[in-house]
């Protein structure tokens, strides 16, 4: 099992630069959760998806974050335009179902200059 | 109250020490509990999981007291590689699947 795998392992841009982050989740798990996580603030949840539908994104700071997840093997997390207070580790996890805990991928490293 | 609360430490033992670890949880629904681990620039990693009183896995015991609502790690026999950030994660009720991660506890066990 080759886990989570989120893709770039590092991203530098510059302010007002679209960011497009990649997810494949574990085959076989139904829910996919989006995490920001800065010194500052912690862990923060973002939005999730069960069965591929957004089911809560009252964590996305504002309009100019999105997530999409078109299948049960891909999410997207896109901030347009990005700004530097987005510089952030972002993780992307996946669980098989309530009471089975999440397993995350290696993160993206955001930043935005 | 928060949904979770931890004391963030700095918990600074020698190696060979015992050191215990208390959350405390708000939503007195909750069924399932996990402590996680997370190494400096590393993504969280699932440590162990609690679905009764407790559970144990080698030097690691993790309790729950669903009358206080909290839930414990202790860790016997300290190693210098349980040196890390040890978050509570406790599920929110309602379905979906949702947990809320608590803010770390730092561990750093020193020669």
């Amino acid at each position: 099992d080759a886990g989570v795998i989120q893709s770039p392992r590092h991203e530098v841009t510059e302010m007002g630069q679209e960011v497009t982050l990649r997810c494949k989740p574990i085959s076989g798990h139904n829910s996919l959760f989006w995490y920001r996580q800065t010194m500052m603030r912690g862990l923060e949840l973002l939005i999730y998806f069960n069965n591929n539908v957004p089911i809560d994104d009252s964590g996305m700071p504002e309009d100019r974050f999105s997530a999409k997840m078109p299948n049960a093997s891909f999410s997207t997390l896109k901030i347009q335009p990005s700004e530097p207070r987005d510089s952030a580790v972002y993780f992307c996890a996946s669980s098989l179902a309530v009471g089975y805990g999440y397993t995350f991928g290696s993160g993206t490293r955001l930043t935005v200059v | 109250r928060k949904e979770v609360e931890q004391d963030p430490g700095p918990f600074n033992v020698p190696e060979g020490a015992t050191v215990a670890f208390n959350c405390t949880y708000s939503n007195s629904a909750s069924q399932s509990f996990f402590w996680y681990r997370q190494d400096c620039r590393k993504e969280p990693k699932l440590l162990m999981s609690v679905y009764s009183s407790g559970n144990e896995d080698g030097r690691f015991t993790a309790q729950l007291n669903r009358a206080s609502q909290y839930i414990s790690l202790l860790i016997r026999d300290s190693k210098l590689s349980d040196s890390a950030t040890y978050l509570c994660v406790v599920p929110i009720s309602g379905g979906y699947n949702k947990l809320i991660f608590g803010a770390g506890t730092r561990l750093a066990v020193h020669p």
